[in-house]
């Protein structure tokens, strides 16, 4: 079955820490997003991607990376630089620019 | 700028009764609109959308909405509610214009539905 797939689905990091969130998505779709969720805020956008080995910043970037090396996989790095990381981040893709929008099913982050 | 407003962040219904969720937006193209389910600790389902062609949207278990141009509303609606229909609900526009199709949520509604 086509998908995508977030991992871990809980992560705890030390204050300090960088961490990496996994995405892959076997849609063969162009653009991949991250978003963060946080409880009475909906969800915020963090980076997007429309096409392999180019991105752009959201609404917060600060604090966060991506990278875009393969079609399938579009990596989140929470950096130490970010001053409140713990949210449930989504990751998302689609076909295009127009066209709705797949979800995994989220990577719950606690800093400890 | 496009935005969109979810009228309520809490709405509670008896169990077989009528289930409306409000949605406004606000775009100064024409827009791409989604409702979005969520249930705890789960990504996001689609359960319609609207592109522009026909402006009654049916979608899954039994949902649909109706687009009005005139009212700039989106407003999500289901006959008859089940329990199974508890989750939080998002009303999303596309900004398919500049930032690359991100979409723009509203700050979502919690359905409760009592027996």
């Amino acid at each position: 079955d086509g998908g995508i797939t977030q991992s871990p689905k809980y992560l705890f990091r030390k204050e300090g820490q960088n961490v990496t969130l996994s995405c892959e998505q076997n849609l063969n779709h162009d653009a991949m997003y991250w978003y963060r969720q946080d409880p009475g805020q909906g969800l915020r956008l963090i980076y997007y991607s429309q096409i392999v080995n180019d991105f752009q910043k959201g609404d917060i970037a600060e604090g966060y990376s991506v990278s875009r090396e393969k079609k399938e996989s579009f990596p989140l790095t929470v950096t130490s630089a970010q001053k409140n990381p713990t949210a449930f981040y989504l990751c998302a893709s689609s076909i295009d620019r127009t066209t709705e929008a797949f979800f995994g099913q989220g990577t719950r982050l606690t800093v400890v | 700028a496009q935005s969109v407003t979810q009228l309520g962040s809490h709405v509670s219904v008896s169990e077989g009764a009528l289930v409306l969720l409000r949605c406004n937006y606000s775009s100064s193209v024409p827009p791409y609109l989604f409702w979005y389910v969520q249930y705890p600790n789960q990504g996001l389902q689609l359960l319609l959308k609207y592109t522009s062609a026909a402006t009654l949207v049916k979608g899954i278990n039994g949902f649909e909405a109706e687009f009005k141009k005139s009212e700039t509303s989106f407003h999500l609606t289901k006959p008859s509610a089940h329990m199974s229909d508890a989750a939080e609900y998002f009303c999303a526009v596309s900004d398919y214009y500049n930032q690359g199709g991100k979409l723009i949520f509203g700050q979502g509604t919690e359905l409760s539905v009592k027996p």
